[in-house]
């Protein structure tokens, strides 16, 4: 069936480093994607999107790479700082006869100060 | 800066008790969602709206009503609360687009548990 997961259910990165958080998607007929992240006892908030016809977006600090091929989404924190920790999922926009979201169930990034 | 709000952070019923969650934004936003969320299951989406007086079903609307009576405000109602109900509710609106993918903006949540 289809399906949105993360490769990696917690993370943990020194305080400065680079970090990575990866999103497997198993839908080819997807057309947007969106990475949310979700502090403790908060609603998930929007960081970054992509579409289907773009290979990589960058924003503040944060960079969306989307490879068709392996049917994977990475989202790359640059310069990882304590206030990055959170929970951090993707969203994948199926557009078939409707559209349809499909949610991962998240990756814990821990900033070790 | 697009703002949902929900009318509670935390709430506490009983099994069998009538539950309203209300949501509002402020954007003008066509569409609105209700998901619910639990650990190691992601957002699962319950219920949306895209006009005033119109709702569609998502993935597990048992047990489940809606409320669009305005524009602004989309209600999930819980007929008689049962405690597999107790859950993370996050309310969400987003444009309506040609494409209708567009950003959902998200609420804080509502911790629902129910004894």
């Amino acid at each position: 069936g289809e399906s949105v997961g993360l490769h990696l259910p917690t993370l943990s990165v020194q305080e400065g480093d680079n970090s990575i958080i990866n999103c497997a998607y198993s839908n080819s007929a997807s057309d947007y994607f969106i990475w949310y992240k979700q502090e403790s006892g908060k609603g998930p908030q929007f960081i970054i999107d992509i579409r289907s016809n773009m290979d990589k977006r960058q924003g503040q600090r944060v960079t969306v790479l989307l490879n068709k091929t392996v049917k994977h989404l990475s989202l790359q924190i640059a310069a990882t700082q304590p206030g990055d920790s959170a929970v951090y999922f993707c969203a994948e926009f199926v557009v078939e006869l409707d559209v349809k979201v499909i949610f991962g169930p998240g990756t814990s990034l821990s900033v070790i100060p | 800066d697009v703002k949902v709000t929900q009318s509670s952070r935390y709430l506490v019923k009983r099994t069998g008790e009538k539950v309203f969650l209300e949501c509002v934004q402020d954007m003008d936003h066509e569409n609105m969602f209700w998901y619910r969320q639990d650990p190691g299951l992601g957002l699962r989406l319950i219920y949306f709206s895209y006009d005033v007086k119109m709702k569609e079903k998502g993935d597990i609307p048992e047990g489940y009503s809606v409320s669009r009576e305005k524009k602004e405000r989309f209600s999930l109602i819980l007929e008689s609360a049962s405690t597999n109900q107790t859950s993370m509710y996050l309310c969400a609106s987003s444009r309506l687009t040609a494409s209708s993918t567009d950003t959902q903006y998200f609420g804080p949540g509502t911790r629902l548990t129910v004894l």
